[in-house]
Parts: structure tokens; C-alpha cells; sequence
């Protein structure tokens, strides 16, 4: 049972433009949510998270939206630049709960 | 740098052996965390600790175990090792447990098992 998906396991985008990457999940328990970008042999990097209680969150050049009531999430990246080319999980935790539940993944391309 | 440290990088090793990894949590952090990465997977939870006691329980194998110790580090011990161990296996902090706060990694000890 795959509480949080992302759909998409790859994505290009030409440098300088909008990266809009997509997660999905089913469990409305969920109250916070977290984006990490993973390079190969590197462990994943924090990007940005958002509370249930917020729409939108905003830090420099990435932004993540969360629709409640559709269990969606998007994270934005403008412009897209070349060392954002990665894997991007979403992550998403219970109230009170410990462990993060993660997505599949999905490999971020930025072409000059 | 996440401030979080794993040792060894690369573990390669024989099935039906034991082997255990190793976690430095961030300074000041309190909780860890173990996940682990098999290929074309994401990230499975398998253990929880929060100073020195274990707090919660994900798919983790009874094979495998794991500790916090005093100084706030933690070990994961892998035993009667199969070929299905083999992954990357990562290692997370955060200053507590239960809230809305981020875990942040550590680089990852790659098991190989042959």
C-alpha cells in the first residue's frame, strides 16, 4: 500500500525554466511534508517541507503547494538550473508519528 | 553536509554474515532514525530511537537490530545476512520526536552482499 506517490519517475526541463514536480497521497493523517533532493552516492538533502495547516511555502527559488482537499502536492523550482538535476522524493509524516513516509522518486534533468 | 555521519561508506560482505553500521547523529539531536533503500525503491523506515530508547518500529526485519547508545549514537546490526540486504542503508536526525520537524541525513553505508 504506497501511502505517498510520485507518479513521474522522470522529468527534463531546459535550464531557466519552471521544474514542477508532482506527489500524490492517500492518507488524510498526513499534517507535514517534506522535499529532499538526492544526488547519486549522497544521502537526501532537505529542500523545503509545508504544514497541513499552510497552502503554500516559499524559499528562494523553490516553492511548495499543497492541495488538501485533492491530497496533492507540487514542488516548483524557477528557473531550473543545472545543479538542480537529482532524484526528488516527497516525504510526508503522521501527527504524532515518527517515521517519514516517502514517494518513489523522481529523476530531475536540466538541460543547458 | 547534514552533520549527520555514517560509517562505513561501502560494506561488502557474504551471506549468513553479521555486519554493523554506524550513525553519528547532528550535534544537539536527540532522535535517530534508520531507513533503508533497495534498488528501485524508496526509502522504507526500520527503527526509531530517541535518547537511548527505541520509539518506534517500521519494516524492520527480525535479523536486524539496532541501538542508541550514551553518546547518542547508533549502531544497526545485520545478521544471517540474504542477498535481498543488499541497499543502500541511511541513517537521519532531529532534535526531537513526534513533531513537525525535518530528519535530516546522513550520506548512506552501501551493503553488498554476495
Amino acid at each position: 500500500d504506497q501511502q505517498v506517490k510520485q507518479n513521474s519517475p522522470s522529468l527534463s526541463v531546459q535550464e531557466g525554466r519552471i521544474s514542477i514536480l508532482n506527489c500524490d497521497y492517500t492518507n488524510s493523517m498526513f499534517d507535514y511534508f517534506l522535499w529532499y533532493k538526492k544526488y547519486p552516492a549522497e544521502g537526501p538533502t532537505f529542500l523545503i517541507s509545508i504544514s497541513s495547516i499552510k497552502d503554500k511555502n516559499e524559499d528562494g527559488r523553490f516553492t511548495v503547494f499543497l492541495n488538501k482537499s485533492a491530497k496533492h502536492l507540487s514542488l516548483h523550482i524557477v528557473p531550473s538550473q543545472p545543479g538542480d538535476s537529482a532524484v526528488y522524493f516527497c516525504a510526508a509524516k503522521i501527527q504524532g508519528a515518527q517515521k517519514l513516509v516517502f514517494g518513489q522518486g523522481t529523476r530531475l534533468t536540466i538541460n543547458p | 553536509d547534514s552533520g549527520v555521519t555514517q560509517t562505513p561508506k561501502h560494506l561488502i560482505t557474504a551471506t549468513g554474515q553479521r555486519v554493523t553500521l554506524r550513525c553519528s547523529p547532528r550535534s544537539g539531536d536527540l532522535s535517530v532514525y534508520w531507513y533503508q533503500q533497495s534498488l528501485d525503491q524508496g526509502l522504507q523506515f526500520l527503527i526509531q530511537y530517541y535518547n537511548g530508547e527505541e520509539r518506534a518500529k517500521g519494516n524492520i526485519l527480525e535479523r536486524f537490530s539496532a541501538q542508541q547508545f550514551p553518546d547518542l549514537h547508533s549502531e544497526l546490526n545485520l545478521s544471517s545476512l540474504e542477498l535481498g540486504d543488499s541497499a543502500l542503508y541511511f541513517c537521519a536526525s532531529s532534535p526531537q520526536s513526534g513533531g513537525q520537524e525535518t530528519q535530516y541525513f546522513g550520506p548512506g553505508t552501501r551493503l553488498l552482499v554476495l
